[in-house]
């Protein structure tokens, strides 16, 4: 268990519909990323915030937005959705540097988005 | 721009050795990671590098040159529990992390 947490597992919606995907990052840290994987495809990175401010922005659509809110839980917002949208979201949580294990960033279990 | 390179797939069979091969451009340089992620999982953590040299965990083992912008990750004694996406990652000057796009490995019996 990463101790990040994202909300729902699973969610199958239409087109054009929107959906909102939730997470809760690590106790303790402030830094949350969010990630698209399409089948058989690398990990995107959408954006990232820090203490509840934007602070990088990768490939992200106009059409996804996301916000980090005072008590540091996450939320991607995915509206006008396309087929293409179907995706594996991870969110996860980053020390900012690196802990006594070497590693840096913690993924939650993602949430799979299929869009019919 | 900043760019990670890594083959996309590779074969292997069980009990042998495999190399898999990143090479980085980035701007700066505050670590180098590999990570696992077995399909439809979420990556788990397997190695940090940042001085030149081998870090060796158990069956796995990490090189990096930093002059080279490379790295290896070395797995030994293959199982068929190795089949999976090997990703590579840099920190950047701005501990920003910048993915490769993976490698898959198969491992055959």
């Amino acid at each position: 268990d990463s101790g990040v947490t994202q909300t729902p597992k699973h969610l199958i919606t239409a087109t054009g519909q929107r959906v909102t995907l939730r997470c809760s990052p690590r106790s303790g840290d402030l830094s949350v990323y969010w990630y698209q994987q399409s089948l058989d495809q690398g990990l995107q990175f959408l954006i990232q915030y820090y203490n509840g401010e934007e602070r990088a922005k990768g490939n992200i659509l106009e059409r996804f937005s996301a916000q980090q809110f005072p008590d540091l839980h996450s939320e991607l917002n995915l509206s006008s959705l396309e087929l293409g949208d179907s995706a594996l979201y991870f969110c996860a949580s980053s020390v900012e540097t690196v802990d006594a294990s070497g590693n840096t960033i913690y993924f939650g279990e993602g949430s799979w988005l299929t869009v019919v | 721009g900043q760019n990670i390179d890594q083959p996309t797939e590779m074969t292997a069979t069980e009990g042998a050795i495999v190399q898999i091969n990143c090479t980085y451009q980035t701007s700066g340089f505050n670590g180098l990671f590999w990570y696992q992620q077995h399909a439809g999982e979420a990556p788990t953590f397997l190695s940090y590098n940042v001085l030149d040299g081998l870090e060796e965990k158990g069956r796995f083992s990490s090189f990096l040159s930093r002059s080279k912008g490379y790295s290896y990750l070395l797995l030994k004694e293959l199982q068929m529990k190795d089949s999976a996406s090997y990703l590579c990652a840099v920190m950047d000057s701005n501990y920003q992390l910048i993915w490769g796009a993976g490698t898959k490995l198969i491992i055959k019996p």
